[in-house]
């Protein structure tokens, strides 16, 4: 069956620092990765998605992710970091192009001034 | 603002009630997706349809139901509700059957008393 880990459920950063949110999956197949964020009384909304092309993915607002077959992994970086980036980040996964999608815990960042 | 539609924004209710929660997807939108998010289950995968038909089962209880209607609209029904029922319903949207970019709506947030 999928999983999805997500590592830390909080993380706090420095305004203009670096951004790693990280995401282990675990899958018997090339999987379908995504990242989406929440904003506060927000729905979610898509961050960037890998399905098997490139393995350096880049999305919205200075975002991007590497897929690591080897590591079994889709973390989500940024290399600086601003107030508006404040929000819960949920990495999902599914093994399907039709079928169950799963969602991590989620991590909320929290960025400093 | 994703284009995808939920009513009501809120719903407060009694333990053993029967609710309907109504998803409209974006415009041209054949796939809606339903998903409930909770403190203690996080972000979980209910159902998948794909224009009128049912696609994809996930951790949906029995006393739930859904269905979507010809217009492409979907509706959620959630009967004999329990405390443990109370969440935020979202509903997402996506132009196709495959997995993709999935547009998500504002949410219904129940709350079971």
């Amino acid at each position: 069956a999928q999983s999805v880990t997500q590592l830390g459920s909080h993380v706090s950063v420095s305004e203009g620092a670096l951004v790693l949110l990280r995401c282990n999956y675990s899958s018997s197949v090339p999987p379908y990765l995504f990242w989406y964020v929440q904003y506060p009384n927000q729905g979610l909304q898509l961050l960037l998605k890998y399905t098997s092309a490139a393995t350096l993915v880049k999305g919205i607002n200075g975002f991007e992710a590497e897929f690591k077959k080897s590591e079994t992994s889709f973390h989500l970086t940024k290399p600086s970091a601003h107030m508006s980036d404040a929000a819960e980040y949920f990495c999902a996964v599914s093994d399907h192009p039709v079928g169950q999608f799963y969602f991590g815990t989620g991590t909320s960042l929290t960025v400093i001034p | 603002d994703s284009g995808v539609t939920q009513t009501p924004k809120h719903l407060i209710t009694a333990t053993g009630q029967r609710v309907t929660l109504r998803c409209s997807p974006r415009s041209g939108d054949l796939s809606v997706y339903w998903y409930q998010q909770s403190l203690d289950q996080g972000l979980q995968f209910l159902i998948h349809y794909y224009n009128g038909e049912e696609r994809a089962k996930g951790n949906i209880l029995e006393r739930f139901s859904a269905q979507q209607f010809p217009d492409l609209h979907s509706e959620l029904n959630l009967s004999s509700l329990e405390l443990g029922d109370s969440a935020l319903y979202f509903c997402a949207s996506s132009p196709r059957l495959n997995i993709d970019t999935q547009y998500f709506g504002p949410g219904t947030r129940l709350t079971v008393l």
